[in-house]
């Protein structure tokens, strides 16, 4: 469903090390999946996208997998930077004109 | 470019009074939808407006309605607030219909209801 906790997990990584964020989504219909980092007092921004007749998709230091068998999505952060430090939602859509977020993972990037 | 225009930033009122929030897409962007986002969640869908017709809606009670212009801005309207209410307002908007087509948030209203 789409109710979520109060309490946001937190991962804490060290700068430079790689980043993993997991989201699972319960909608076997969703085609189509977007993660978003959020920061303080912003609105979510686009980070990589992925289709379900995909598996991995890469950007700039992020790579996207998505297994659908198990209806995982994972988010890898290449050398985490200070910059990295923000809310990470999964979204997904089997409609096509909306988007179902996760609960969203906070990224604590240490010095 | 511009991107999403949000107004306003923030915002306080009163339980049982009503609020406006506005919304300018980026130029060309056809279709706006609305969020809700409380402190510690993801964002939830509200409503979908695109050609100035609604195209979708959220799990919302009727207190909540929406329009959009013929310059494709629109507005989010809220009645009777409650203090549940109180949460970060997002406005997104796409060239087409379909969230692949270039969906793009702006920062935000934070409501904050007393």
């Amino acid at each position: 469903g789409e109710s979520v906790g109060l309490h946001l997990p937190t991962l804490s990584v060290q700068e430079g090390d790689n980043s993993i964020i997991n989201c699972a989504y319960s909608n076997s219909a969703s085609d189509y999946f977007i993660w978003y980092k959020q920061e303080s007092g912003k609105g979510p921004q686009f980070i990589i996208d992925i289709r379900s007749n995909m598996d991995k998709r890469q950007g700039q230091r992020v790579t996207v997998l998505l297994n659908k068998t198990v209806k995982h999505l994972s988010l890898q952060i290449a050398a985490t930077q200070p910059g990295d430090s923000a809310v990470y939602f999964c979204a997904e859509t089997a409609a096509g004109n909306k988007l179902t977020f996760g609960g969203g993972t906070r990224v604590l990037v240490k010095p | 470019d511009a991107g999403v225009t949000q107004s306003p930033t923030h915002l306080i009122k009163t339980r049982g009074q009503h609020v406006t929030l506005r919304c300018s897409p980026i130029s060309g962007h056809k279709s706006v939808s609305w969020y809700q986002q409380v402190l510690g969640q993801g964002p939830q869908f509200i409503f979908q407006y695109y050609e100035k017709e609604e195209r979708g809606r959220g799990n919302f009670p009727d207190r909540f309605s929406a329009r959009q212009f013929p310059n494709y801005s629109s507005e989010l309207n809220v009645n009777a607030l409650l203090l549940g209410d109180s949460a970060l307002y997002l406005c997104a908007s796409s060239l087409g219909q379909k969230v692949n087509y270039g969906y793009t948030f702006g920062s935000g209203t934070r409501l904050t209801v007393v």
